[in-house]
């Protein structure tokens, strides 16, 4: 079965600065995708970025990019210029090519502190 | 981007009462919608897959019984807690999924339901 870590439960991070999340995930499958999701504390889930597996380009989004490594089975989530409104829980998640279905990580609570 | 809408926001209610959550794409059209539930401080756990026309999928250990889902046209989707008792309290959230093949799931803003 396919799952997703996030072995940083917090980070902190001074504004303007960058910050990187972390997510590893593991799958059998060849085709899938990967996204990174905001949730703020109003609880409304936002997609931050989306990456497809079968392209080596790394997403990028304005401030936010990853580093997918797809041997590695890694997708780190890079924030630059961070901001207060950036303060949030962000998870990272797995989509089965097949199904369509999300499998979520564990989150990680981001803290911009001014 | 696209907009789904969840009614109620929340919702209290005594025990042995149901309580039915409406999920709605509201500029689009959703063959697939998916019920989440997420506790406090915890991740999002897929429930239940809702396709229009046809029956729900059930992800293992949820009972399909309890959680009622019907998925009656391309932009509603609904869930029906039965039989709600306190261990049912949680934040439930719905996505509905836009486009063909993968597509974007956008994401309702949630539900809060304590049950007393």
């Amino acid at each position: 079965a396919q799952t997703v870590t996030q072995s940083q439960p917090e980070m902190s991070v001074q504004e303007a600065e960058t910050v990187t999340l972390s997510c590893t995930y593991d799958t059998s499958e060849n085709n899938y995708y990967l996204f990174w999701y905001k949730q703020p504390p109003s609880r409304q889930m936002i997609l931050v970025i989306r990456q497809e597996a079968y392209k080596q380009q790394n997403a990028t989004e304005n401030r936010f990019s990853v580093n997918f490594q797809k041997a590695a089975k890694s997708f780190s989530l890079k924030i630059s210029d961070s901001q207060l409104g950036d303060t949030a829980m962000y998870f990272c998640a797995y989509l089965m090519d097949s199904s369509y279905k999300l499998i979520f990580g564990s989150g990680t609570r981001l803290l911009v502190r001014p | 981007g696209a907009v789904v809408s969840q009614h109620p926001s929340r919702v209290i209610c005594k025990s042995g009462t149901s309580v039915k959550i409406e999920c709605r794409s509201l500029d689009f059209q959703a063959t697939t919608m998916f019920w989440y539930r997420q506790f406090p401080k915890q991740s999002l756990m897929l429930m239940a897959t809702s396709n229009e026309g046809s029956k729900a999928t059930y992800e293992q250990g949820v009972e399909k019984d309890k959680f009622l889902i019907n998925h009656a046209s391309l932009t509603l989707s609904t869930l029906t807690v039965t039989s709600a008792h306190p261990e049912d309290s949680s934040f439930y959230i719905c996505s509905a999924r836009q486009g063909k093949g993968v597509g974007t799931q956008y994401f309702g803003p949630g539900t809060r339901l304590t049950v007393l």
